[in-house]
């Protein structure tokens, strides 16, 4: 079965720094994989997809996955942090058709920015 | 805006009680899915739904029960709601299989007493 693990539930930066969240998965088949943020009291938008076609995936607001299937990672990063930033991110992968294609999600990691 | 609808917002039951919560989606998509989330433990699917009239036990389906009579809506019961079902519950919707990702309601925060 599908499943991701997200390293660190609590992730602090200071505006402008590097954002590094970490994500790994376990599939026994190339995976489709997501990066979602939820802001406070909204529900879950998506973020960014890894889709096969390139391992370097740039999504909305500067942020961008690398898939390494070497290392079963697909970390999100952001060059440069800024406030509207905080929120909790979750990363997602998909189960497939056997599944009815559901998602299983990280347990997610919340973003404090610092200004 | 087209989207996932779900209502209601907030809602307290006392232990018991029972209630639906209704999703519906205006993007022609197949499938649909309940989530809970709680804290420190990611979103868990309860129920889903490939198609009009089809419905799957998720992972934590227990105290729960689903309809899906319209491809639009997919409702989520309670029959007897208990403590342990005080949570903020999603429903997502999307294409078919594939890449499509999720497209998710606001969500429905929910506490039993």
């Amino acid at each position: 079965a599908q499943s991701v693990t997200q390293l660190g539930s609590h992730v602090s930066v200071s505006e402008g720094a590097l954002v590094l969240l970490r994500c790994n998965y376990s599939s026994s088949v190339p995976p489709y994989l997501f990066w979602y943020v939820q802001y406070p009291n909204q529900g879950l938008q998506l973020l960014l997809k890894y889709t096969s076609a390139a391992t370097l995936v740039k999504g909305i607001n500067g942020f961008e996955a690398e898939f390494k299937k070497s290392e079963t990672s697909f970390h999100l990063t952001k060059p440069s942090a800024h406030m509207s930033d905080a929120a909790e991110y979750f990363c997602a992968v998909s189960g497939g058709g056997n599944t009815g294609n559901q998602f299983y999600f990280g347990t997610g990691t919340s973003l404090t920015v610092i200004p | 805006n087209a989207g996932v609808t779900q209502t209601p917002k907030f809602r307290v039951l006392k232990t018991g009680q029972s209630m639906t919560l209704l999703c519906a989606q205006d993007m022609n998509h197949e499938y649909m899915y309940w989530y809970r989330q709680d804290p420190g433990m990611g979103l868990r699917l309860i129920h889903y739904s490939v198609g009009e009239g089809t419905t799957a036990k998720g992972e934590v389906p227990d105290g729960y029960n689903v309809s899906r009579l319209k491809k639009q809506n997919f409702l989520l019961g309670l029959e007897s709601a208990a403590p342990s079902q005080t949570s903020v519950y999603f429903c997502a919707s999307t294409r078919s299989m594939g890449n499509y990702g999720y497209t998710f309601g606001s969500g429905t925060r929910l506490t039993v007493v």
